[in-house]
C-alpha cells in the first residue's frame, strides 16, 4: 500500500512567486491535514479536510495561502504570493478516524 | 502557547544507554502520540497511547501516559546510533477538534 507521497520534495522560489505544493494521502482516508515546520520549531497545524470539506482551517496564516482537495483525494496548497517567512517544511498527512496519522515526506520550500 | 511541550530539547546519550523524553500538554485528550523524524525526511509514527491506558509498549519503546499530570514520557531502552532523530509528541483533544498538536521536539543523538 503507498503511503502519503508530497510533491516536490524541494522547492527554491522568489520572493513574489507561486508555488503549489501537493499531497496524496493514502487511498481510503477521509481526513487530510497540513501542517509547517518553521527554522526547526514547532509543527504547525495549518488545516484539516475531512473529504473535500475544509473542517478546521484555523492554522492559516494568511490569506495568500490556499488549500483544495477537489474530489476529496489529492490536495494542493498554494501560496501566492510567497514570502521569506514562508520558507519551511510543509507537512501533510492522512487519517482515517481518529487513528494515527501518517505523514509524507515533506516539501522544503525555500523563499529567496 | 504549545499544547504539547517536550523536555529536553536536546539529548545526547552513548549507544545502549536509555534515553527518556517527556511530553507536557494542557487540554483533555483523546489519545496522545509520539513520532520521530530523521533529519531531512517525514515524521514517521511509533506508538499511540489512548487516554485510558497508563502504558504501553512496543519493541525497545515504552510509553507512559498520566492524565492527571498531563503528561508522557517516551522511554527509547538500550539505544542505538540509527535512534538519531527528532522525537514529538502530539495530543488529540476534543478541544482542538482532534487534530494533532505537536510540541517543539526532542532533538536526540545517540554516540556510537
Amino acid at each position: 500500500e503507498a503511503g502519503v507521497t508530497q510533491f516536490p520534495s524541494h522547492s527554491v522560489i522568489e520572493k513574489g512567486q507561486t508555488v503549489t505544493l501537493r499531497c496524496d494521502p493514502i487511498s481510503g482516508h477521509d481526513n487530510l491535514y497540513w501542517y509547517r515546520r518553521v527554522m526547526g520549531k514547532e509543527i504547525k497545524f495549518l488545516l484539516h479536510f475531512v473529504k473535500e470539506s475544509k473542517q478546521d482551517e484555523s492554522g492559516m496564516p494568511n490569506n495568500r495561502f490556499l488549500a483544495e482537495r477537489t474530489g476529496g483525494t489529492y490536495s494542493t496548497l498554494k501560496v501566492q504570493p510567497a514570502e521569506l517567512e514562508d520558507s519551511g517544511v510543509y507537512f501533510c498527512a492522512s487519517s482515517q478516524g481518529g487513528g494515527k496519522a501518517f505523514f509524507g515526506q515533506g516539501t522544503r520550500l525555500t523563499v529567496v | 502557547s504549545q499544547q504539547g511541550e517536550e523536555d529536553p530539547q536536546a539529548l545526547s546519550i552513548q549507544e545502549g544507554e536509555n534515553a527518556t523524553m517527556n511530553c507536557s500538554y494542557k487540554t483533555s485528550i483523546n489519545n496522545l502520540q509520539w513520532y520521530r523524524q530523521n533529519s531531512g525526511r517525514g515524521l514517521v509514527h511509533l506508538i499511540l497511547i489512548r487516554s485510558n491506558e497508563r502504558e504501553k509498549h512496543s519493541g525497545r519503546l515504552r510509553v507512559t501516559l498520566d492524565t492527571s499530570k498531563k503528561s508522557s514520557s517516551l522511554l527509547i531502552t538500550a539505544s542505538r546510533a540509527a535512534d538519531t532523530a527528532s522525537y514529538f509528541c502530539a495530543t488529540a483533544s476534543p478541544e482542538y477538534g482532534n487534530k494533532l498538536v505537536f510540541g517543539a521536539g526532542t532533538i536526540l543523538r545517540v554516540k556510537s
